[in-house]
Formats: C-alpha cells, structure tokens, sequence
C-alpha cells in the first residue's frame, strides 16, 4: 500500500527557536497533502491543505505565518513551526491523497515538545 | 459542513468479547465514511471504508461496520477482540464532491481487558 513517512518522529526545541517537519510520500505522487494536529486524548484538527507548486489552504484559526508549508514536489510537503512557543507543542500529522483517491494516507506523525 | 459523533470516548471490554464502536455522522450531500486506528504515539491506519455499493464493508483483521443512510450510522463490530486490538479508533468523514475534506470524530478508546 501507500506509505507516509515523516521526519523527524520526536523533536524537542527551546522557545523562539523555528523547527521543521518533513512529510513524504515513498511510493507514489501526492497531488495533495494535509497537515493535522492532534491534542492528547483528541481529535486532529485540519490545519491546511497543501497542493503541489501552489500556497497552502489554512485553515480558519490557523496562522499561515507561523506554520510555514511548503509543497515543493509531489513526495514532499514541510511544515516549519516558526518561533514555537510551548503552546505549540502537540502531535502534527501529516497525510497524502494519489492522484483521484478518495482515501488518505497518513504519515506516522511528529511529536514536537517545545520547552 | 459534515460532523462526527463517535458518543462513547471509552469502551472496555474483556477479551474474546463482541464489541460495537458507535458512529454517526451527519451531512447534507452523499458521502465516504472512513474508521481509522491510531496505536499510541503513531498516526492513523485505514481500517475500513465505505465509498458505494454494498453497506457492510470488512476489514482484514474482523472488523466490520456497515452504512445506515437512514440512522447516518456507521457503526464498527468486531464478534470477538483481542489484546492487540486496544487502541484508538477513529470515525471520519468526507463529503463526495469535496472529498479532499475529511472529518474526525473524536474517537474511542477501545480497551481490551484479559
């Protein structure tokens, strides 16, 4: 099946500093990429649709500024956490659609801790 | 807009039990739905989905769910769980126009008990 990977798995950054998330698709082209977060004992919330070689949708609540993503090619997608704060700190998933797919393929998530 | 009601955040159950998750969804277009697995600390896997066709999907590892337009359920089943199957599940759904959309639930526990 298709596979998700993200990089890293675990990232622990002081506050101010900007972390990256990586997110790729290993075995097939990814038209479209989404991000998630996901609180403990929660839900994930959508955070932006992301289309190869256009800006990302954001969300509404979702400031596009300080989570920068960056759909460069059609394996990767990145979303940089600028200036994290440790409000920030959370699960962020990433997931892929394959061309006309209606099914999502999820990453196996990114857990930041920002101290 | 769709929404996801999965009522129930906690489901114990002993081992070699039935068990039923419980999800409903509501939207006023057609839709997918989708149950999803998280085990702790990783992202989601498809366990099962519904796109068109018969109502009663299955999965590999015993789990079933089938579509009810009427009740806008799409209840998970499993006759008989195992230790491994303790873990998150998550309903999700998608309306078919703007499928690229998907909505959560907010899960259920599901704890299997020796």
């Amino acid at each position: 099946g298709a596979v998700v990977s993200q990089h890293p798995s675990r990232v622990i950054c002081k506050s101010g500093t900007s972390v990256k998330i990586e997110c790729r698709s290993l075995d097939f082209q990814a038209t479209t990429m989404f991000w998630y977060r996901q609180f403990p004992k929660q839900s994930l919330m959508l955070m932006a649709t992301s289309n190869e070689g256009s800006k990302a949708t954001y969300e509404q609540g979702v400031e596009k500024d300080k989570f920068l993503i960056n759909h460069a090619s059609l394996t990767l997608s990145t979303l940089t956490v600028t200036s994290a704060h440790p409000e920030d700190s959370s699960f962020y998933i990433c997931s892929a659609l394959a061309g006309k797919s209606v099914e999502q393929y999820f990453g196996p998530g990114t857990r930041l801790t920002v101290t | 807009a769709q929404s996801v009601t999965q009522l129930d955040s906690q489901v114990p159950v002993f081992e070699e039990a039935p068990v039923e998750l419980r999800c409903n969804y509501s939207s006023s277009v057609s839709v997918y739905l989708f149950w999803y697995v998280q085990y702790p600390n990783q992202g989601l896997q498809l366990l099962l989905k519904y796109l068109s066709g018969s109502t009663l999907v299955e999965s590999i590892n015993g789990f079933e769910a089938e579509f009810n337009k009427s009740q806008t359920s799409f209840h998970l089943r499993k006759p008989s769980v195992h230790i491994s199957d303790t873990a998150e599940y998550f309903c999700a759904v998608s309306d078919r126009a703007g499928y690229q959309k998907v909505t959560f639930g907010t899960g259920t526990k599901l704890q299997v008990i020796p």
